[in-house]
């Protein structure tokens, strides 16, 4: 079955740091890749895709992420942190056509990730 | 503007009392479908629609329903809701979500639910 691992739950960093936000899948296929962003009491906001193609994708807010097939990982980056960047973070991936549902995202249970002034 | 609505937001609700969250979207799209999310378990797909009339179980259907009469709306019905019920669901919707055409989804605010 699908999965998606994301191993951290919170991270703190400060802000104009680097970031790094690591994602695993587990998938039998050419994965389609996710990245979304929950701001407190907010609904899900489209950070990047990967659906094939260059293995660095570019997204909004800065972020990018970059799909290494050999390492079944899709880690987000951001160069330089912003106070507003403080929300949570959740990896995806499209499970389905092999024995699941159609167009079902597969989730990460997400990293929180709170920003230092 | 382009965007996913539900009604309502925050919801209070006792055992047993039948209840609809209504999900539209104003973007054509052809696919539908309602998440969960509670803590330490992220989003959990409930059930999904593929087009007007055509839906599925997701991977945790029991103890909801859901209808597709029209394309911009997919309400999710708990006939019976129970506390375990209790959670944060999502409504998203796609241009397109099948193996040779993929969309990504984009999702509505949240509807907060608490069965007592």
């Amino acid at each position: 079955a699908q999965s998606v691992t994301q191993p951290d739950i919170h991270i703190t960093v400060s802000e104009g740091a680097s970031l790094e936000l690591r994602c695993n899948y587990s998938y039998g296929a050419t994965p389609y890749l996710f990245w979304y962003v929950q701001s407190p009491g907010q609904g899900l906001q489209l950070l990047l895709k990967y659906f094939s193609g260059d293995t660095l994708v570019q997204g909004i807010k800065g972020f990018e992420a970059e799909f290494k097939r050999s390492q079944s990982s899709f880690n987000l980056r951001k160069p330089s942190v912003h106070w507003s960047d403080a929300a949570e973070y959740f990896c995806a991936v499209v499970g389905g056509n092999y024995g699941g549902s159609q167009g079902n995202l597969i989730f990460g249970k997400g990293t929180k990730l709170s920003v230092k002034p | 503007e382009a965007q996913v609505t539900q009604n309502p937001r925050y919801l209070i609700t006792v055992t047993g009392k039948k209840l609809t969250v209504t999900c539209s979207q104003n973007m054509n799209h052809e696919y539908m479908s309602w998440y969960r999310q509670d803590p330490g378990l992220g989003l959990r797909q409930i059930y999904y629609s593929m087009n007007v009339e055509v839906t599925d179980k997701g991977d945790v259907p029991e103890g909801y329903k859901v209808s597709r009469k029209e394309k911009r709306n997919f309400p999710l019905i708990l006939e019976s809701p129970s506390p375990n019920q209790t959670s944060l669901y999502f409504c998203a919707s796609s241009l397109r979500a099948t193996a040779v055409s993929y969309n990504e989804q984009f999702f509505g605010p949240g509807t907060r639910l608490t069965v007592l």
